[in-house]
């Protein structure tokens, strides 16, 4: 059980394209998500907070307008880069809280995005 | 955000023989956690200290918290080649939140 999947695995895309990333929790309901962003070589780093039905919370230095989160439902967050650029190219992971409010976090594979 | 500190960057080692990583925090938890990353995937849970508890064992792993340090550190015994990946520590400063993840330790067990 608690199985997170993210969507797609890897991207590649041009230099302006917006890129989305979808983040599921197939086998439960997760009322928060949060969405992190791994740089290689480094450690992850906590871009925002997603709960189901409100807005999402980031971190400082993160922009809201360009890392757009939705959580519309239990079972799903997407995370939309818009006007990507080379300096995005990173790879975002995403993890799930179920609803029993537990403290372990459960992980998505990730998504490794590349801008070209 | 408060990123612990995990030493040492790089640890490498041969099959059978036992690692050790550290890791440092700066402010009061609620918890800390181990997770391990195999090269270019997601994180895998590993284990899961409580602030009031001091060891707890899990197979081949013990993970120990000094709160009065603010330190802890994961023993990995007889280790594989398998063993090899990405290992970091994780803070949860209050239940059910966010994490604060470590610097992370880079291990390879060499067959």
């Amino acid at each position: 059980g608690a199985v997170v999947s993210q969507h797609p695995s890897r991207v590649i895309c041009k230099s302006g394209t917006s890129v989305k990333i979808e983040c599921r929790s197939l086998d439960f309901q997760a009322t928060t998500m949060f969405w992190y962003r791994q740089f290689p070589k480094q450690s992850l780093m906590l871009m925002a907070t997603s709960n189901e039905g409100s807005k999402a919370t980031y971190e400082q230095g993160v922009e809201k307008d360009k890392f757009l989160i939705n959580h519309a439902s239990l079972t799903l967050s997407t995370l939309t880069v818009t006007s990507a650029h080379p300096e995005d190219s990173s790879f975002y992971i995403c993890s799930a809280r179920g609803r029993d409010g537990g403290d372990t976090q459960y992980f998505g594979p990730g998504t490794r995005l590349t801008v070209l | 955000s408060q990123q612990g500190e995990e030493d040492p960057q790089a640890l490498s080692i041969q099959e059978g023989e036992n690692a050790t990583m550290n890791c440092s925090y700066k402010t009061s938890i609620n918890n800390l956690q181990w997770y391990r990353q195999n090269s270019g995937r997601g994180l895998v849970h590993l284990i899961l200290i409580r602030s009031n508890e001091r060891e707890k064992h899990s197979g081949r792993l013990r993970v120990t918290l000094d709160t009065s340090k603010k330190s802890s550190s994961l023993l990995i015994t007889a280790s594989r080649a398998a063993d090899t990946a990405s290992y970091f520590c994780a803070q949860q400063w209050r239940a059910a939140r966010q994490l604060t993840f470590g610097s992370g330790t880079q291990l390879t067990v060499l067959p």
